[in-house]
């Protein structure tokens, strides 16, 4: 059974510093990987999504790295601003499946 | 255009009644999915429709749970005898095919009282 785990559960940073969000599945035969983004009371918003065959992709201010033969991705947010503030979800989708396994989420709070 | 549509957008219901969440999901997107996010965890899986296929009813919690969809459009879960456990945000997604990016609608915050 695929788990998916996101470190740290929760993270403060003054603005302008940039982000590190981990996120470490069990079952490396994954077929996606995506990063979405929830805000309070709000649906989740698709960030950034990684095919198994790629390593990482980039959006902007957002980068995400996928290492599938560790189980592990990255998301990373530079120089971050307070309208970054939001909970940040992974969730991967197995190679055989439909669901998405959805980490916990790290919360994020960029104070201005 | 528009994004996926999910009504109500809040629902507080007695235990034991039945209700009826809908989704109406991105013109055009062949994959439709029902999550349950309850307070504190995660989201969990729950049901998925590709196109005229059986649906994929892995996740749903037990046989209170159904959900229905019609053609390519809108899906519907019904959830019976709600019970204090049933209170959750129910999300739905869709996407335009199996294995690409979906797209989340705002959620139905439902409560069991």
């Amino acid at each position: 059974k695929q788990e998916v785990t996101q470190i740290p559960a929760a993270l403060s940073v003054p603005e302008g510093e940039n982000l590190v969000l981990n996120c470490s599945f069990t079952d490396s035969a994954i077929y996606n990987l995506q990063w979405f983004r929830q805000d309070p009371g709000k649906g989740l918003t698709s960030l950034l999504l990684i095919q198994s065959s790629q390593r990482e992709q980039t959006s902007g201010r957002l980068n995400a790295s996928l290492d599938k033969s560790s189980g592990r991705s990255t998301l990373y947010i530079a120089a971050s601003q307070p309208g970054d503030s939001a909970t940040y979800l992974c969730a991967v989708r197995q190679a055989a499946g439909n669901k998405l396994t959805f980490g916990g989420g790290t919360r994020v709070l960029v104070k201005p | 255009g528009a994004g996926v549509s999910q009504s109500p957008s809040n629902k507080v219901t007695e235990k034991g009644k039945d209700v009826e969440l809908r989704c109406d999901p991105i013109s055009g997107h062949t994959a439709l999915y029902w999550y349950r996010q309850r307070l504190g965890q995660g989201l969990e899986f729950l049901i998925y429709f590709q196109g005229n296929s059986a649906p994929d009813k892995s996740g749903l919690p037990s046989d209170r749970f159904s959900a229905e969809r019609t053609g390519e459009s809108v899906s519907t879960l019904t959830i019976q005898r709600t019970q204090q456990e049933d209170s959750a945000v129910y999300l739905c997604a869709s996407s335009l095919n199996h294995g690409v990016t979906q797209y989340f609608g705002p959620g139905t915050r439902l409560l069991v009282l």
